[in-house]
């Protein structure tokens, strides 16, 4: 049974940096693309950012280019992004999901809510 | 980027009726096209990918269609765990882009 186990997320001040992690198990984690969509509260879902099976290719929404970057450790079976410089606009949660073949997300972790305030 | 529109925002609908939901791409997306379920508090789930196929586990009562520039998923006979929101999201180019919702709610 495919399994994504996230953690991280938490109040954080603007300008501010903070890192989610996504704990993979069920499947062979390197074999497949990765990726994090977020939900501001109340609105609909927006794509961040994917990257590849071995972390080579990596892809990002205009909005977090330069603030934000995926990466995955394979001998852990784990996905991370690290949130640099946040805005209030940032403030939503945050879901890692399983990419099949660069495509759609075929399964999606509990989601985890990140707000940028002071 | 490619803009998905879909329509209509609400759908209210009786449980055993038929729901019909659009989604629109602001350019032709081929049949790379994926529609998700989301209900209050959940992850969104896979339902439909390559536009028509059903993702595992999913009840055929779920169906989609279109190719192109328009699409169509359509709940045969709504049951009452199927009141939630639904997203289309295309994958044919970078950046990906899910459509703004569709919430089926009862009637």
């Amino acid at each position: 049974e495919v399994q994504l186990l996230q953690s991280g997320g938490g109040l954080v001040q603007p300008g501010g940096s903070l890192r989610l992690s996504c704990e993979a198990s069920g499947f062979t984690f390197s074999s497949y693309a990765m990726g994090w969509v977020r939900q501001a509260p109340g609105k609909g879902l927006e794509w961040v950012s994917s990257l590849s099976g071995s972390g080579g290719s990596t892809y990002y929404a205009d909005s977090v280019k330069g603030r934000f970057t995926i990466s995955r450790d394979n001998s852990k079976n784990t996905l991370y992004l690290q949130m640099n410089s946040l805005r209030a606009e940032d403030t939503a949660v945050y879901y890692c999901g399983k990419v099949a073949q660069w495509t759609y997300f075929d399964y999606w972790g509990q989601g985890t809510l990140v707000t940028v305030s002071s | 980027e490619i803009v998905m529109t879909q329509s209509p925002a609400t759908l209210s609908a009786s449980p055993g009726e038929r729901a019909t939901l659009s989604c629109r791409a602001s350019q032709s997306i081929s049949s790379n096209l994926a529609w998700y379920q989301q209900k209050p508090g959940q992850a969104p789930r896979l339902l439909i990918y390559g536009a028509s196929t059903r993702a595992t586990g999913i009840p055929a009562r779920f169906s989609g269609s279109g190719s192109g520039t328009e699409f169509t998923l359509t709940i045969s006979s709504l049951q009452s765990e199927d009141f939630a929101v639904y997203y289309c999201q295309h994958y044919n180019i970078w950046p990906l882009t899910f459509g703004g919702g569709t919430k089926v709610e009862i009637k």
